[in-house]
């Protein structure tokens, strides 16, 4: 089965510009989850779709934002980039948790870069 | 609220030492708790899970039991190899299932020969 799959890889920006990043979850899977990853930071989670609807949300502001399509593929998008949205962009999908065994797997991330 | 407390890193140990990476949690109910890595350059893996106290989660040589006592879940490895190298991860899911992780801010892990 193959895994999650996050692309590009790597993205180069300017500040100002906006971003489209893309994740293709587990065959099957129906939750992804989105998360950025800094040096500063840690992993911080930005959202989770779930059957094409945002289920959950982090404390990111309006500029990032998501979405699902109906085969769980999900786009997220940063618009106005600031060079502090420098980041590892990691994607994970997972099956409808069950009593908490909420377990994730995760994609090789989007390294993005805005300078 | 839900959190993860990991012991700072980085950590540097000689191959065939033991390892011990402290995780302590605070969270209603009972949680599921996972360890995950992170090689260079690659996204998370899951290493370990438990689901409940006093579950013992164990791969590729490393163990974590769940110790609800002393809200717990240490990683652990009694010999550790060059390859071993990485980031590793704590987390917690709340029960219920549907809402997010939450992470430590994980534990860099270096292994020299």
């Amino acid at each position: 089965k193959a895994g999650v799959t996050q692309t590009p890889r790597y993205l180069i920006k300017t500040r100002g510009q906006q971003v489209t990043l893309s994740c293709s979850p587990i065959s099957g899977h129906r939750s992804v989850s989105w998360y950025q990853q800094t040096p500063g930071q840690g992993l911080q989670f930005l959202f989770e779709y779930f059957s094409e609807t945002q289920r959950n949300k982090g404390n990111f502001p309006g500029r990032f934002s998501g979405r699902q399509f109906s085969n769980s593929r999900s786009e997220m998008n940063v618009s106005t980039l600031e060079l502090g949205d420098s980041a590892l962009y990691l994607c994970a999908s997972s099956l409808p948790g069950t009593g908490g065994n909420n377990e994730q797997f995760f994609g090789p991330g989007t390294r993005l870069t805005v300078l | 609220g839900n959190s993860v407390t990991q012991m700072e890193g980085p950590v540097t140990l000689s191959e065939e030492a033991f390892l011990t990476i402290n995780c302590t949690y605070t969270a209603t109910g009972y949680p599921s708790l996972f360890w995950y890595v992170q090689y260079p350059g690659e996204g998370l893996q899951l290493l370990l899970k438990a689901t409940k106290a006093d579950d013992k989660g164990s791969n590729k040589g490393f163990e974590a039991t769940y110790r609800k006592e002393t809200t717990s879940f240490h990683l652990e490895k009694g010999s550790v190899q060059v390859s071993d190298s990485a980031v590793y991860f704590c987390a917690l899911s709340p029960p219920g299932g549907n809402t997010p992780l939450v992470f430590g801010k994980g534990t860099r892990l270096s292994v020299i020969a």
